[in-house]
């Protein structure tokens, strides 16, 4: 079946560095989605990308969709203490599947 | 409603009981999920509904779960004979419409612990 990777599983910065968290996917993704989830909270959706190659920014944030659609990556610049949480990617397999497969998620830690 | 909303927040049960979980998706939302997630990990599917319909269930772990939506709208989540491992935080997430490729906004789960 499918198999979502995210590395690390783990990443400490210091406040005012830059994080990048990776996802590979073990089969070709029709789109892939991120969510965030704060300590104790649940996911928070941020953001889908559909489109080989795409690239999505949020402020901060950059979103990149790889050109095989089997890759994903989410770069967060200049990290603060409201940048800490546990980043998940979620991948759907079909062009009309509703079954998201998540990854382990990345969980950050940003030291003051 | 404003959001998901799923109840109880914490459920501690001893093994071997019944426990239902309750789950009242945004007003509206015709798809609604199930997912489990364990400590450290990420959410695993476990069933979908679109309305009232069950149109997937291969995530439920055992025969000992059971999930119904019979009008549409709020879900329960059952689980029979309780056991150790049955302990993780259950998500219930709705989207707007049947489709694949939407958004899911998630309540804020219930977490069972199985003593």
């Amino acid at each position: 079946g499918q198999q979502v990777m995210q590395i690390p599983q783990y990443q400490h910065v210091q406040e005012g560095e830059d994080f990048t968290t990776y996802c590979n996917s073990s089969t070709t993704l029709s789109n892939i989605q991120w969510y965030k989830q704060r300590p104790g909270g649940h996911p928070v959706f941020l953001i889908q990308l559909v489109k080989s190659g795409e690239v999505k920014k949020q402020k901060r944030l950059t979103f990149q969709f790889g050109e095989a659609k089997k890759n994903s990556s989410l770069h967060i610049t200049a990290t603060q203490t409201t940048d800490v949480g546990t980043y998940f990617c979620a991948g759907t397999e079909g062009a009309g599947s509703y079954q998201l497969t998540f990854g382990k998620g990345t969980k950050l830690s940003v030291i003051p | 409603g404003a959001g998901v909303s799923q109840s109880p927040r914490y459920k501690v049960a001893k093994r071997g009981q019944d426990v239902a979980l309750r789950c009242d998706p945004i007003s509206g939302h015709v798809s609604l999920f199930w997912y489990q997630q364990a400590l450290g990990q990420g959410p695993e599917f476990l069933t979908y509904f679109q309305n009232e319909a069950q149109l997937d269930k291969s995530g439920l772990p055992s025969d000992r779960f059971f999930a119904e939506r019979p009008e549409g709208s709020v879900s329960t989540l059952k689980i029979q004979r309780t056991q150790q491992e049955d302990s993780a935080v259950y998500l219930c997430a709705s989207s707007l419409a049947g489709q694949g490729n939407e958004k899911l906004f998630f309540g804020s789960g219930t977490q069972l612990s199985v003593l």
